[in-house]
């Protein structure tokens, strides 16, 4: 069973940067799919992106290009989401999540989640 | 970007009834649609993949179908845990954006 674990909550000043990391145990990090996905408070759920750590492969959504950064550690079965020049609508609960099927068709595993906290 | 609009973005019904959620997408996706339940305060579950074949360990009461630009995701016999928020997402191509959620609520 595949179990995936965040970091833990941060609180963060506008124009800074945050980096979360999500640590896989129980499975094939490499040729999973893993996402990271958004939720700000009350708010339903935002898709930021996508990386295939055997592949090489990375996609985000227009709305972060060039504020975030996808990468994965294969050494150490850990995925990391970087997102820069911080804002009070950054403030939510991002997750991790591994689909571990051939192509993305649904995220199976998905971390505990990870509150940031954008505040002067 | 393929845009899927959910509803109703609200329903009410009862323990026992049969409820439907409906998921249209802005252009034809296939099958590449997939269903997922989240309670208060935890990460969503997956329930249904590639429209309609239904996740490990999911109750059968759930149930997916559709194609190209209509799907529905369909719960019967409700039980009490049943009644939380349901997101549709697609992966047609990138993003893989989701639906603005469904909450379900007790009558």
């Amino acid at each position: 069973q595949v179990q995936l674990v965040q970091s833990g909550a941060e609180v963060k000043k506008p124009g800074s940067s945050v980096k979360v990391s999500c640590q896989a145990s129980g499975g094939s990090f490499s040729r999973y799919y893993i996402s990271w996905v958004r939720q700000a408070p009350g708010q339903g759920l935002e898709w930021m992106g996508e990386i295939m750590p055997i592949l090489g492969s990375i996609n985000y959504a227009q709305k972060f290009q060039g504020r975030v950064t996808m990468t994965a550690d294969e050494s150490t079965s850990t995925a990391y989401m970087e997102l820069s020049s911080l804002r009070s609508e950054d403030t939510a609960v991002y997750y991790c999540a591994a689909d571990s099927a051939n192509w993305p068709s649904g995220s199976d595993y998905w971390g505990q989640g990870t509150l940031v906290a954008v505040s002067s | 970007a393929i845009q899927l609009t959910q509803s109703p973005s609200s329903l009410s019904a009862s323990v026992g009834d049969s409820v439907t959620i409906t998921c249209r997408a802005s252009q034809g996706i296939s099958h590449s649609l997939a269903w997922f339940q989240q309670k208060p305060g935890k990460p969503p579950k997956l329930l249904i993949y590639d429209a309609s074949t239904l996740e490990s360990g999911v109750p059968s009461r759930f149930s997916g179908s559709g194609s190209g630009t209509d799907f529905t995701l369909t719960i019967s016999s409700l039980q009490p845990e049943d009644f939380v928020t349901y997101y549709c997402q697609q992966f047609k191509s990138y993003p893989h954006g989701f639906g603005q959620g469904t909450k379900l609520e007790i009558k």
